[in-house]
């Protein structure tokens, strides 16, 4: 059985590129919620997807946009980016109030 | 007024000490607490949940005090193997938003 799964691992890319980030939850798992997580810190809570829908956003700005598909997977899109959103982007999964999952993260430079 | 506040260390112990951390919540309300354990460079892992009562996983015991609001960790007898950065989580009521504290680093010396 597969746990969560993040593609890609690394990326670097310059500023005020787009990028786009995958997830696919562990097997089971309805609920898929990204962080973000600074060299140093603790996660920050960035949005969680439940039933294709949005269900809460912590305090990021517009730039951040997310997707869940009807299999569960999910992507995290960030827009004109720039330098402090360097950082590793995690992606957790669970099903109703269950235990949460990570996955390996993705690590994005913005250069 | 950050949701969740870790020292965060670092902590040095040697081997087979007893090292505690500590974590404070601001929001009353919230509802279920958790440590995660993360290795370098690696995802979080859930190390244990809080329960009011208290909680033991061998050498880890889990503390809560909702009255002051604070959570603690305590490991007996450490193992090199401890070697992390230890997180304390907090869910509030809604259930669908985890407030990480910035981690306590943990290094075990032989």
């Amino acid at each position: 059985d597969a746990g969560v799964t993040q593609s890609p691992t690394h990326l670097i890319k310059t500023r005020g590129q787009q990028v786009t980030l995958r997830c696919s939850p562990k097997s089971g798992h309805d609920t898929v919620s990204w962080y973000q997580q600074a060299l140093g810190q603790g996660p920050q809570f960035i949005f969680q997807y439940y039933e294709e829908e949005e269900r809460q956003r912590g305090n990021f700005p517009d730039r951040f946009s997310g997707h869940q598909f009807p299999n569960y997977s999910s992507e995290l899109n960030v827009n004109a980016l720039l330098l402090g959103d360097s950082a590793l982007y995690l992606c957790a999964s669970r099903y109703q109030q269950d235990e949460q999952y990570f996955g390996p993260g993705t690590r994005l430079t913005v250069t | 007024r950050k949701e969740v506040e870790q020292d965060p260390g670092p902590f040095n112990v040697p081997e087979g000490a007893t090292v505690a951390f500590n974590c404070t919540y601001s929001n009353s309300a919230s509802q279920s607490f958790f440590w995660y354990r993360q290795d370098c460079r690696k995802e979080p892992k859930l190390l244990m949940s809080v329960y009011s009562s208290g909680n033991e996983d061998g050498r880890f015991t889990a503390q809560l005090n909702r009255a002051s609001q604070y959570i603690s960790l305590l490991i007996r007898d450490s193992k090199l193997s401890d070697s992390a950065t230890y997180l304390c989580v907090v869910n509030e009521n809604t259930g669908n938003q985890f407030y990480f504290g910035t981690g306590t680093s943990l290094t075990v010396i032989p």
